[in-house]
């Protein structure tokens, strides 16, 4: 199947400082990925949708300026995690679909990364 | 909003015991619905999935059934294996072209030999 890499697979940093984790579609071009943060012993919860070529639309309740989305290419969307604070300490996953081809959108397959673990001191 | 419901876990069974894993679902209209397995330290994984109703989604031995009158997709295995070990997650896509998966909670399966 389709491969998505994330780097870097963690990260501790002091509060205040920034942090950015990449999102790649190894073999495959993804023009929409999907941002995800997931709590201990909980569900994933949607950050944002990363476009290619356009603004990424968040999900409501998380900050725009906090948590910024570039989407470079086909291939490559970053979250940065600006001014950190210990609260933001998470496990952050991104996903890309695989276009069905010819299919709706719905069934497209989602390919997840293995994640980012965030630790804010 | 869409929603999807699991049953609460911690889920422990012998080796070779008969799983099944409730997930119940709320949409408009007529949702994909997916189970996502997550091995530990590993990323999400698509177990299978199901795109309309009484739809069955198989893989590894693990089974469900896209049921739209009772709004269930239950996860079920005849035999489980200790390398079935890990976290399943029950979820749902929008239809249309907004293909973003709302996710259940979650449930840790643990096989013992």
């Amino acid at each position: 199947g389709a491969v998505v890499s994330q780097h870097p697979s963690w990260v501790i940093c002091k509060s205040g400082t920034s942090v950015k984790i990449e999102c790649r579609s190894l073999d495959f071009q993804a023009t929409t990925m999907f941002w995800y943060r997931q709590f201990p012993k909980q569900s994933l919860m949607l950050m944002a949708t990363s476009n290619e070529g356009s603004k990424a639309t968040y999900e409501q309740g998380v900050e725009k300026d906090k948590f910024l989305i570039n989407h470079a290419s086909l291939t490559l969307s970053t979250l940065t995690v600006t001014s950190a604070h210990p609260e933001d300490s998470s496990f952050y996953i991104c996903s890309a679909p695989q276009l069905a081809g010819g299919r709706s959108a719905s069934t497209d397959t989602q390919y997840f990364g293995p994640g980012t673990r965030l630790t804010v001191l | 909003g869409d929603s999807v419901t699991q049953m609460e876990g911690p889920v422990t069974l012998s080796e070779e015991a008969f799983l099944t894993i409730n997930c119940t679902y709320t949409a408009t209209g007529y949702p994909s619905l997916f189970w996502y397995v997550q091995y530990p330290g590993e990323g999400l994984q698509l177990l299978l999935k199901a795109t309309k109703a009484d739809d069955k989604g198989s893989n590894k031995g693990f089974e469900a059934t896209y049921r739209k009158e009772t709004t269930s997709f239950h996860l079920e295995k005849g035999s489980v294996q200790v390398s079935d070990s890990a976290v399943y997650f029950c979820a749902l896509s929008g239809t249309g072209a907004n293909s973003k998966l709302t996710f259940g909670k979650g449930i840790t399966l643990s096989v013992r030999p």
